[in-house]
């Protein structure tokens, strides 16, 4: 079992549709980070969070520490959000990223 | 704002052929990173150096050498490639080594090796 599991590998959705991608992990963590990977592009951190609920434009994310799993979700989703989104957690008292495997959404208009 | 900036994008080598891949960042970052992205897999660390002067193995530092040149730059070395080592290549940087502050990533190198 992958110490980072994302859920779901394939998302297709409709603009305007809200976007969940989810993200469970199976160690203590100190934090956790979303990425945005774009296709045939680079890699943009979204955000980094260790506790609670964080809001940048449409997007937010949430981390529920407790039960090791974080959400991150697009409101009134466009085709210009499709890309591959990656979960990644820093273990406690570890200098290091553990990765999911990301998430590929494809918004169609 | 260049932000890190990896060079080249793209790269074909044979088998035995080495290569340097090179990365700069202006953001005045202590730590910089080297990761693959390989299908299926999540990205995997090469090698990383927490501060100018220091460099440390990652998960996956077999046929990889680097550099930490000054602050600003860290580049990655192929000394004999292998067709195992057809991947993308990443580099990175951040405030510091403890994961806690945003990583921020160059575009890539697509390596393929025949």
């Amino acid at each position: 079992k992958n110490e980072v599991e994302q859920s779901p590998q394939n998302l297709t959705a409709q603009e305007g549709e809200f976007i969940t991608i989810n993200c469970s992990y199976s160690v203590g963590i100190s934090a956790l980070h979303w990425l945005q990977q774009h296709p045939g592009g680079g890699i943009v951190s979204l955000f980094m969070l260790s506790s609670g609920k964080k809001k940048h434009g449409r997007l937010i994310a949430t981390i529920n520490i407790q039960e090791k799993h974080s959400s991150l979700h697009i409101t009134a989703s466009h085709p210009r959000d499709s890309a591959v989104y990656i979960c990644a957690v820093n273990p406690s008292g570890y200098d290091k990223l553990i990765f999911g495997t990301g998430t590929r959404l494809q918004v169609f208009p | 704002n260049a932000g890190v900036t990896q060079t080249p994008k793209f790269q074909v080598l044979k088998t035995g052929q080495s290569m340097t891949l090179q990365c700069a960042q202006d953001m005045n970052h202590n730590s910089m990173y080297w990761y693959r992205q390989d299908p299926g897999m999540g990205l995997r660390l090469i090698y990383y150096s927490a501060s100018e002067g220091t460099t440390d193995k990652g998960e996956v530092p077999n046929g990889y050498n680097v550099s930490r040149l000054n602050k600003r730059e860290f580049s990655l070395r192929l000394e004999s490639a292998a067709p195992s080592q057809t991947s993308v290549y990443f580099c990175a940087s951040s405030r510091d080594s403890s994961y806690n502050s945003p990583l921020h990533f160059g575009n890539g190198t697509r390596l393929t090796v025949t």
